[in-house]
């Protein structure tokens, strides 16, 4: 069974503009979530989607927003680039996330580098 | 909100040694607790996971606890290897999926 993945791996862009990161869960997976990792504050929660609805959404400015396609596959944008937003962006997949049961696998993640 | 802390922040064994990695947790309303590896640039891989309802797991030379009344987690690693040098981390789940990590513990082992 293949792994959760990730595209791009690697993006270089300037400040002001906008990106978009895609993941493509665990095949059967219906929950996905995305995470920032940065060196200073570590891993933080997004926001979670479940048969494309919004179920939960961490601390993050409304630049930050994302969605889910029926194949529950997901997107996740940001506009208007800061330097601050260069990190490390994780997305994992878990089978339901009812009641927090599943179990997260996590993709290779996107370095995004903001200039 | 629930906050979550590793101790150490760092450590470093020689080959062979058993060590202990703590982890607490402020909430104690949580689903599940998982424990991931994370190599150097790369994504996290998953160790364990503890249910709310259980006290550990077992994974070959892993064994993780978990003590919700009093907020605490361990992970076990057995006749530590340098191949074992890595960051870990652990992460709370206090529902839908939504994972409240610490800081890590970065983990070296030397042969």
């Amino acid at each position: 069974k293949a792994g959760v993945t990730q595209t791009p791996r690697y993006l270089i862009k300037t400040r002001g503009q906008q990106v978009t990161l895609s993941c493509s869960p665990i095949s059967g997976h219906r929950s996905v979530s995305w995470y920032q990792q940065t060196p200073g504050q570590g891993l933080q929660f997004l926001f979670e989607y479940f048969s494309e609805t919004q179920r939960n959404k961490g601390n993050f400015p409304g630049r930050f927003s994302g969605r889910q396609f029926s194949n529950s596959r997901s997107e996740m944008n940001v506009s208007t680039l800061e330097l601050g937003d260069s990190a490390l962006y994780l997305c994992a997949s878990s089978p339901s996330g009812q009641g927090g049961l599943g179990e997260q696998f996590f993709g290779p993640g996107t370095r995004l580098t903001v200039l | 909100k629930q906050e979550v802390t590793q101790i150490p922040a760092a450590l470093s064994v020689p080959e062979g040694e058993n060590l202990v990695l703590n982890c607490s947790f402020t909430d104690s309303a949580i689903y599940n607790l998982q424990w991931f590896r994370q190599d150097p640039g790369k994504g996290l891989t998953s160790l364990l996971l503890i249910q709310s309802s259980q006290r550990e797991q077992t994974s070959g030379r892993l064994n993780a606890s978990l003590d919700k009344s009093s907020g605490r987690s361990t992970l076990y690693i057995a006749a530590s290897q340098p191949g074992d040098s890595a960051t870990y981390l652990c992460a709370a789940d206090s529902g839908y999926s939504t994972l409240t990590f610490g800081k890590g513990t970065m983990l070296l082992v030397s042969p």
